[in-house]
């Protein structure tokens, strides 16, 4: 069975702070991974996606990837308080053409004014 | 807009009574996905089209589930006999664009069985 697991939450960060939410992952063959944010009530919203080792930055967010690791991160620089969400990893299956994501429980971001 | 609509947002049931959801992508897309996602948890797959071919379906899609893309197009998901246990959030999602395969999901419909 194919898993991700994030970190446990809730997390709670200062306005202008950097949140860092982290995610592990068990197949080793993945070669996409992406970052979904999801307000409450509402459905899941890509934000971020990594396919290469190493960082990739789109304004103040930062997605880190490290394969041999089998490790995700994402950075949110500068938090606002509309930043507050549940953060998901995803991971695209490797093998076949189905490009199944699975997805890990989430981590619960709270950003304080 | 998400570029998926799924109707009715929101439905509340009676246990054992039948009920169906439905999925509309704004345009075409080969590939359409089930996930259900209950309080707390991530999404978790339940099945998966190729245009009207149902290719996988997952452990969780028990026999009282059924999905239909009956013209590669809209999809629908019927469960049977609803149990408490199948509240959840139903999410439609198609391939992403930009040449990455993220999904896209559509805004879900929330069941509540009673």
């Amino acid at each position: 069975q194919k898993e991700v697991e994030q970190n446990s939450g809730p997390l709670s960060v200062p306005e202008g702070a950097i949140a860092s939410l982290n995610c592990t992952y068990s197949d080793r063959g993945s070669q996409s991974f992406f970052w979904y944010r999801q307000y409450s009530g509402k459905s899941p919203e890509l934000i971020m996606f990594i396919y290469s080792n190493g960082d990739k930055e789109d304004g103040r967010f930062t997605a880190q990837l490290n394969k041999a690791s089998q490790y995700v991160s994402l950075l949110i620089r500068d938090s606002q308080p509309s930043d507050s969400a549940t953060y998901l990893c995803a991971v695209r299956d490797s093998g076949g053409s189905n490009y199944k994501l699975t997805f890990g429980k989430g981590t619960l971001l709270t950003v304080n004014p | 807009d998400t570029g998926v609509s799924q109707n009715p947002r929101h439905k509340i049931t009676k246990r054992g009574q039948n009920v169906t959801f439905r999925c509309d992508p704004i345009s075409e897309h080969n590939r359409l996905y089930w996930y259900r996602q209950t309080l707390g948890q991530g999404p978790e797959f339940l099945t998966y089209f190729q245009n009207e071919a149902q290719l996988e379906k997952s452990r969780l899609l028990s026999d009282r589930f059924s999905a239909e893309r009956p013209k590669g197009s809209f999809s629908t998901l019927e469960i049977q006999r609803t149990e408490q246990g199948d509240s959840a959030m139903y999410l439609c999602a198609i391939p992403g664009t930009g040449g990455y395969f993220g999904y896209t999901f559509g805004s879900g419909t929330r069941l509540t069985v009673v």
